[in-house]
């Protein structure tokens, strides 16, 4: 099961815009980490946040975390043609499990 | 390259046939995971093996079965098959049992098509 939704489900922007997306998740968590996928490939991990933090900046991504909300969004800024993708997030779970879950994903489009 | 290699990257085969889907970690990760992608499911957590013992199983079916081996390569067994099973098989593999705070390296996975 998933879980969580991301939204929206689909997002297209022109190149040299800021791209937001967001993720909700039902239970409490270790981690929340963002993957990136291009069509039919495998995914590529983009940058991880823990429970305890509520900001952190990677290059052009920014993740915030709300754990009283259950919730995260990224935001890649001044995107480019090649940042079209699906966009996934993922957690892991506090106690024992420890696998990813992720959510439905966000499908990026930028267009040049 | 990732690091993590999965093999083979297609494969058809016929409904009831048994097939088996191979990972290879990268080097130095003791934790092997696998994932079925499907366009109405999403992205679906099987199983995972840490270091050779089976460490959480999540949506597998009971025609599938996993294990890792001594070298810490893994394969998954896919048997019975039916036409939903056809998806993208991802591995990933990461140094510890996931709780450590570190990403999870996915292969390229195996586009499974069962006709």
């Amino acid at each position: 099961s998933q879980q969580g939704e991301e939204d929206p489900q689909a997002l297209s922007i022109q190149e040299g815009e800021n791209a937001t997306m967001n993720c909700s998740y039902k239970t409490s968590i270790n981690n929340l980490q963002w993957y990136r996928q291009n069509s039919g490939r495998g995914l590529v991990h983009l940058i991880l946040i823990r429970s305890n933090e509520r900001e952190k900046h990677s290059g052009r991504l920014r993740v915030t975390l709300d754990t009283s909300k259950k919730s995260s969004s990224l935001l890649i800024t001044a995107s480019r043609a090649a940042d079209t993708a699906s966009y996934f997030c993922a957690t892991v779970a506090s106690g024992s499990a420890r696998q990813l879950t992720f959510g439905s994903g966000t499908q990026l489009t930028v267009l040049p | 390259d990732s690091g993590v290699t999965q093999t083979p990257k297609h494969l058809i085969t016929a409904t009831g046939q048994r097939v088996t889907l191979r990972c290879s970690p990268r080097s130095g990760d003791l934790s092997v995971y696998w994932y079925q992608q499907s366009l109405d499911q999403g992205l679906q957590f099987l199983i995972q093996y840490y270091n050779g013992e089976e460490r959480a199983k999540g949506n597998i079916l009971e025609r599938f079965s996993a294990q890792q081996f001594p070298d810490l390569h893994s394969e998954l067994n896919l048997s019975s098959l039916e036409l939903g099973d056809s998806a993208l098989y991802f591995c990933a593999s990461s140094v510890d049992g996931g709780g450590g705070g570190l990403g999870y390296t996915f292969g390229s996975g195996t586009r499974l098509t069962v006709v």
